[in-house]
């Protein structure tokens, strides 16, 4: 169990083009959602935390409007990157957890290229 | 604030050697959570195992094992007679724990040790 799927696994689009990214957990449902970002040969940067019904909770120097975040139900989440510019490229992953004393189950990621 | 060091950038083994990745974190919380996770070059991240600060009992799974030694705060996984599979980054991280319960809230990860095996 613990299954996340992430949708599209790879998009390429113009720069200026809004760009959406859904996270969904298959099998169990995920009352908080994480979205991280992750450059080439680096880590995971946290982005936000996004919790079921309520406003997603960003990270320091991460913008709310340019990445907007959506948890509308307890099995999806998604990430829209707005006007999207050749920096935005990047490698986005989402997580899902069951419960507060649950880990982190990573979706596949989706691959950003802006042109 | 925590910190998660995997000092080793990139290891390279040959098949059927036995590697150590290093894993040193720092965190004011007295209660964590520990982990690891595998990225495959197809870069899904794969959940390998979660560690309770309270708990530093080595874990043993297959060819895989963990070494939480608290007093050094280190949390090293090793690899027992390498497979090529096994070629990935892999990542440490670290989670702060609400109360008892709690499974932790933000993860906190270092920067990656990728493993190379060859044959």
């Amino acid at each position: 169990g613990a299954v996340v799927s992430q949708h599209p696994s790879w998009v390429i689009c113009k720069s200026g083009t809004s760009v959406k990214i859904e996270c969904r957990s298959l099998d169990f449902q995920a009352t908080t959602m994480f979205w991280y970002r992750q450059f080439p040969k680096q880590s995971l940067m946290l982005m936000a935390t996004s919790n079921e019904g309520s406003k997603a909770t960003y990270e320091q120097g991460v913008e709310k409007d340019k990445f907007l975040i959506n948890h509308a139900s307890l099995t999806l989440s998604t990430l829209t990157v707005t006007s999207a510019h050749p920096e935005d490229s990047s490698f986005y992953i989402c997580s899902a957890r069951k419960g507060s004393n649950q880990p982190q189950h990573f979706g596949d990621g989706t691959r950003l290229s802006i042109l | 604030a925590q910190k998660v060091t995997q000092a080793q950038t990139e290891i390279s083994v040959v098949e059927k050697e036995d590697v150590t990745l290093d894993c040193v974190y720092e965190t004011r919380d007295t209660t964590y959570y520990l982990f690891w996770y595998k990225q495959p070059p197809s870069g899904e991240l794969v959940f390998l195992i979660r560690r309770n600060s309270f708990d530093e009992q080595n874990e043993i799974s297959g060819r895989y094992s963990w070494n939480f030694q608290k007093s050094t705060s280190s949390f090293n996984f090793t690899i027992t007679a390498s497979q090529v599979v096994d070629s990935a980054v892999y990542f440490c991280a670290l989670s702060e724990a609400r109360g008892l319960t709690g499974g932790g809230n933000k993860l906190t990860f270092g920067t990656g040790t990728q493993l190379k095996v060859e044959l």
